[in-house]
């Protein structure tokens, strides 16, 4: 099956850094990821997502980047904001079942 | 916005006791997910439901577990003889369209406490 590893686990930058977060995956088959952040108390929440046949996503501050050959895709955000801070969690999928990583507190400094 | 909701966000029972947790899906939404996050951990898929039946499990889902959609709005997970193990939050999950490249979209979650 799908494995998906997530890094960092804990991310603590100051307001107005950027924040990189990275994930791999082993299924070559995948060709959907998504990216969930989840605040306290509350269900994950699709930010944004990539399919296979792109390479990089842009969203206001936030961008996915996907490269096949590695396995590896990536959460950018720019100009963090303490609003920010949340775990979140990338998936991959599209065939069957996501399979979803550990998870990243990020922690936004005032 | 239409939203997914659960109720209710928080369910202590005792260890043997069966429990029922509930998910209003978004109304147009056909396709109908469980998950499980023990605390710390990874989110989890357990069951996708649709057309009235399992379309997938996960080995998680074992005996113990069945989902229903008793009418046409509810969608439920019921698990009959909870163990310490089960305590986790619970996400239902519901989406438009079933290819699992399709948005899902999360409800809050039930806090479940099995003592």
């Amino acid at each position: 099956g799908e494995n998906v590893e997530q890094h960092p686990s804990t991310l603590s930058v100051q307001e107005g850094d950027s924040a990189v977060i990275k994930c791999t995956y082993s299924d070559s088959a995948s060709n959907y990821f998504p990216w969930y952040k989840q605040e306290l108390g509350k269900g994950p929440q699709l930010i944004i997502d990539i399919r296979s046949n792109v390479g990089e996503k842009k969203d206001q501050r936030i961008a996915v980047t996907l490269n096949k050959t590695a396995k590896h895709f990536s959460l950018h955000i720019t100009e963090t904001q303490p609003e920010d801070s949340a775990v979140y969690f990338c998936a991959a999928g599209g065939s069957y079942i996501p399979t979803f990583g550990r998870g990243t507190s990020l922690i936004v400094h005032p | 916005e239409p939203e997914v909701t659960q109720t209710p966000s928080h369910q202590v029972t005792q260890m043997g006791q069966e429990v029922i947790l509930r998910c209003v899906p978004i109304s147009n939404h056909l396709y109908f997910y469980w998950y499980r996050q023990i605390l710390g951990q990874k989110v989890e898929f357990l069951v996708s439901f649709y057309n009235n039946e399992i379309s997938e499990k996960s080995e998680i889902f074992d005996d113990q577990f069945s989902v229903e959609r008793p009418d046409g709005s509810n969608f439920t997970l019921k698990i009959r003889s909870t163990k310490l193990e089960d305590s986790a939050m619970y996400f239902c999950a519901s989406s438009l369209g079933g290819r699992y490249s399709d948005t899902q979209y999360f409800g809050p979650g039930t806090r479940l406490t099995v003592l």
